[in-house]
């Protein structure tokens, strides 16, 4: 079955630190991978995706992401984190190609930034 | 441009009671999806409309949810009766025809009691 894990629950880290959320896939072929950002009481934001070509992708607010086939992940990263970036994050996966553009999510991270 | 529009934010009810949810998506958007978002957890697709018809609906408990989207623009989403497991957080996302970038709405909090 599809699936995205996202092994950390729960995360803090200082302001100015750097940040990595790890999330790991499986499905059948390579799939189209998103992060989502969701602050308290928001929808979800996209923060990037990554659909082919050159596996270190770019997102907003400071964001990226860089795609390991040989691992399976899509791990999310920021070089400083601010307070602002206090949210949960949540990794997601859809399958290629079809009609069906199901995203299926990880369950989050919720990151705390102490000051 | 406008977002995707909700409403209502917040809803209580007992259980057996019924209750639906409101979605506006952005202007243009031909693809509409409800999910579910249960506390702790990552959203889960109920529903996906292209235009006015169903796409998929595997993930939609048939028995108490439903769903329609009969000019292909809003879109109501039913709870009869509710059930204490459906307290969540119901999202309403909408997308251009064929892409895969998804935007959502602000979610509609509903807690069964």
């Amino acid at each position: 079955a599809q699936s995205v894990t996202q092994p950390d629950i729960h995360i803090t880290v200082s302001e100015g630190a750097s940040l990595e959320l790890r999330c790991n896939y499986s499905y059948g072929a390579t799939p189209y991978l998103f992060w989502y950002v969701q602050s308290p009481g928001q929808g979800l934001q996209l923060l990037l995706k990554y659909f082919s070509g050159d596996t270190l992708v770019q997102g907003i607010k400071g964001f990226e992401a860089e795609f390991k086939r040989s691992q399976s992940s899509f791990n999310l990263r920021k070089p400083s984190v601010h307070w602002s970036d206090a949210a949960e994050y949540f990794c997601a996966g859809n399958s290629r190609g079809g009609s069906n553009y199901k995203l299926t999510f990880g369950k989050g991270t919720l990151l705390t930034v102490n000051p | 441009e406008a977002g995707v529009a909700q409403s209502p934010r917040y809803k209580i009810i007992e259980k057996r009671q019924s209750v639906a949810f409101w979605c506006n998506p952005i202007s243009g958007h031909a693809t509409l999806y409800w999910y579910q978002q249960i506390l702790g957890q990552g959203p889960k697709l109920l529903i996906q409309f292209q235009n006015n018809g169903v796409v998929d609906d595997s993930q939609l408990p048939k028995d108490r949810f439903s769903a329609e989207r009969l000019k292909g623009v809003d879109s109501t989403l039913k709870i009869q009766p509710a059930k204490l497991e459906d307290s969540a957080v119901y999202l309403c996302a909408s997308s251009l025809r064929g892409s895969d970038e998804q935007f959502f709405g602000p979610g509609t909090r509903l807690t069964v009691l």
